[in-house]
């Protein structure tokens, strides 16, 4: 069974900081890795898709890495911002009907 | 935006009633997912399906069925509601795996049972 671990569960930074979230998961046989972004009370968002053959996909301020050997991604914000505050989820796609397994999320607050 | 449309946003049910859920798209993608969010679990998967009346079980679907009849729209019923089942309620679909294309997620359901 997969599993998707997230950490830290929870980060606080200044405005201005680059910043790394972790990602990692149990089993290697993936179709591919999203990062998502959920604020409180809202449905989740869809910041980067990385395909298993990737190994890094970007967008504007956001990087995300993929290491599927080792079972882990890294989504790296640059120069992070207070509007950057909100758990940010990773998930998996892999064995039968495309089904995607979550991490519980990193609660990312960003201070001014 | 992907279109999806979740109904009801909000509803509050007693013990023991049965419940349906609306998750309707129309992006005509093939899969669809239910999803609950509860505090400390993260995601998990509900039921999903891969086509028209074509559907599976996920890791909590006990209590739980869905229906398909139409590529837009799937259904969640809680068959009898239990406290237990108070959570956020989430949508989703993609195309397919091999076109390796994103998930996208509807605004969520919040669902109380008293």
């Amino acid at each position: 069974k997969q599993e998707v671990t997230q950490i830290p569960a929870a980060l606080s930074v200044p405005e201005g900081e680059n910043l790394v979230l972790n990602c990692s998961f149990t089993d290697s046989a993936i179709y591919n890795l999203q990062w998502f972004r959920q604020d409180p009370g809202k449905g989740l968002t869809s910041l980067l898709l990385i395909q298993s053959s990737q190994r890094e996909q970007t967008s504007g301020r956001l990087n995300a890495s993929l290491d599927k050997s080792s079972g882990r991604s890294t989504l790296y914000i640059a120069a992070s911002q207070p509007g950057d505050s909100a758990t940010y989820l990773c998930a998996v796609v892999g064995g039968g009907g495309n089904k995607l397994t979550f991490g519980t999320g990193t609660q990312l607050k960003v201070e001014l | 935006d992907a279109g999806i449309t979740q109904s009801p946003r909000h509803k509050v049910t007693e013990t023991g009633t049965p419940v349906t859920l609306r998750c309707h798209q129309t992006e005509n993608h093939r899969y669809m997912y239910w999803y609950r969010q509860d505090p400390g679990h993260g995601l998990r998967l509900i039921h999903y399906s891969y086509g028209v009346k074509d559907t599976d079980k996920g890791e909590v679907s006990d209590g739980y069925s869905v229906s398909r009849s139409k590529t837009e729209d799937f259904l969640l019923t809680l068959e009898s509601a239990t406290s237990s089942q108070t959570s956020v309620y989430f949508c989703a679909i993609s195309e397919s795996v091999a076109a390796n294309t994103e998930a996208f997620f509807g605004q969520g359901t919040r669902l109380t049972v008293v």
